[in-house]
């Protein structure tokens, strides 16, 4: 089982939609996550880090399942400029991160 | 404003060329990373340093090794290229600690023909 498993997608969503998927992980003992974005031919940048249940930024919210084993990221009122792909994963020892393959969104007019 | 550079954005190199790629960081960040992206597979972590002179082996370091001489610079190194190593790479560095941000170059789209 890979230790990070996102669904590829592509989303494709209308303007103001909610959108919402999911990152499964397989080490139980992971205790803090990441969500990076990363727009079509540019470098990832951090979106959010999720320590405990979850975590809340404006129109994003990420919630962490550890029964599960799953975090989500949930983006309300999508925008144009929300179209990107989303990596996420676990925090790992000495700052080592462990990606996801991302998930491509799409926000359409 | 953390900047981290790469020392080209494109590069085609031919099979069995020794290729060198540069990353150079400017926030006197302790970690610095290479991974490569390709379709499907996400991002690879390749090999990491902690310190100067340190590195440790990621998940995919065959048919790649790396140089940390200055805090700064972070070189990746492909000895033999081959076709299978035609990818995106991808530098980043942080700072110590086991949650810190990464921040990443813009990338080196690397073809081996």
């Amino acid at each position: 089982r890979k230790e990070v498993e996102q669904d590829p997608g592509p989303f494709n969503v209308p303007e103001g939609a909610t959108v919402a998927f999911n990152c499964t992980y397989s080490n139980s003992a992971s205790q803090s996550f990441f969500w990076y974005r990363q727009d079509c031919r540019k470098e990832p940048k951090l979106l959010m880090s999720v320590y405990s249940s979850g975590n809340e930024d404006g129109r994003f919210t990420a919630q962490l399942n550890r029964a599960s084993q799953y975090i989500s990221l949930l983006i309300r009122d999508s925008k144009l400029s929300d179209s990107a792909t989303y990596l996420c994963g676990p925090y790992n020892q000495g700052g080592k991160l462990i990606f996801g393959q991302g998930t491509e969104l799409s926000v359409k007019p | 404003d953390v900047k981290v550079t790469q020392s080209s954005r494109y590069l085609v190199k031919r099979t069995g060329e020794k290729v060198f790629l540069e990353c150079v960081q400017d926030m006197d960040h302790e970690n610095m990373f290479w991974y490569r992206q390709d379709p499907g597979l996400g991002l690879r972590l390749i090999y990491f340093s902690y310190d100067v002179k340190m590195k440790e082996k990621g998940d995919i370091p065959e048919g790649y090794s790396v140089s940390r001489e200055k805090k700064e610079r972070f070189s990746l190194i492909l000895e033999s290229a081959s076709t299978n190593q035609t990818s995106m790479y991808l530098c980043a560095s942080s700072l110590v600690g086991g949650q810190s941000t990464q921040y990443f170059g813009p990338g080196t789209r690397l073809t081996v023909l």
